[in-house]
């Protein structure tokens, strides 16, 4: 596991449809967070997750969005009954924990998501 | 909320010269900043940190400036380079998550 593992890179859905974005953290990160990058915008916090705990959520969008990063697998970002406005390249990172804090995270490449 | 903020969305500087890089920020409970760079279709990569009871760090061409009683710090780059050419993103972070600005977009000419 070079790095931080995000699939898929592209992903085109119509609007109504489910999307599923998969992050798989450096070996030895328990720590993941997802981001989004909207087009000319920064990068917003979504979600800090550790292995079956949600740690943060206050940058979730409260209706349709939801994450998960369980025991085994990969961290799971799901968006149901997208729309267009969710376009946007969502970027995980991961950490190793609290104690790194000095370094900061390791991002993946990023899902770039579009919604036709 | 804007914790952290990039008010220039752009900077282009002549290769050789200095490029300095700017950031504020509002929360002062952030103990960590970071600076992060991006080229386009990948994902951020740590360039370097400063921790809140320093006011200086320096690593090769890069150096951070943190001014904490104006909440402000900077990134300095010399000598330029056309390979820095990049969208750099200014992050702070507490006990938890990361926050990050909306970017500076640096091009090096050549």
């Amino acid at each position: 596991n070079a790095g931080v593992m995000q699939n898929p890179r592209h992903l085109v859905r119509r609007r109504g449809q489910e999307a599923r974005l998969r992050c798989s953290p450096m070996k030895g990160h328990s720590h993941v967070y997802w981001y989004r990058q909207l087009p000319e915008e920064g990068l917003k916090f979504m979600v800090y997750l550790q292995k079956e705990n949600i740690i943060d959520e206050s940058g979730m969008p409260k209706e349709r969005f939801s994450a998960e990063f369980p025991k085994e697998g990969p961290s799971i970002l799901r968006i149901q009954q997208v729309v267009r406005g969710d376009s946007a390249a969502y970027f995980c990172a991961s950490s190793p924990g609290q104690g790194a804090r000095s370094y900061g995270y390791t991002f993946g490449s990023g899902t770039r998501l579009t919604v036709v | 909320d804007q914790q952290v903020k990039q008010n220039s969305p752009s900077l282009s500087v002549q290769e050789g010269r200095i490029s300095i890089l700017n950031c504020d920020y509002t929360n002062s409970m952030f103990d960590y900043f970071l600076w992060y760079k991006k080229y386009p279709a990948e994902g951020p990569t740590f360039l370097i940190s400063i921790s809140s009871i320093k006011d200086k760090n320096e690593d090769g061409r890069f150096t951070v400036f943190l001014n904490k009683s104006a909440k402000h710090l900077s990134l300095h780059i010399v000598p330029s380079q056309p390979g820095d050419s990049a969208v750099y993103f200014c992050a702070a972070r507490t006990t938890g998550d990361m926050r990050f600005g909306a970017g500076t977009r640096l091009t090096v000419k050549p």
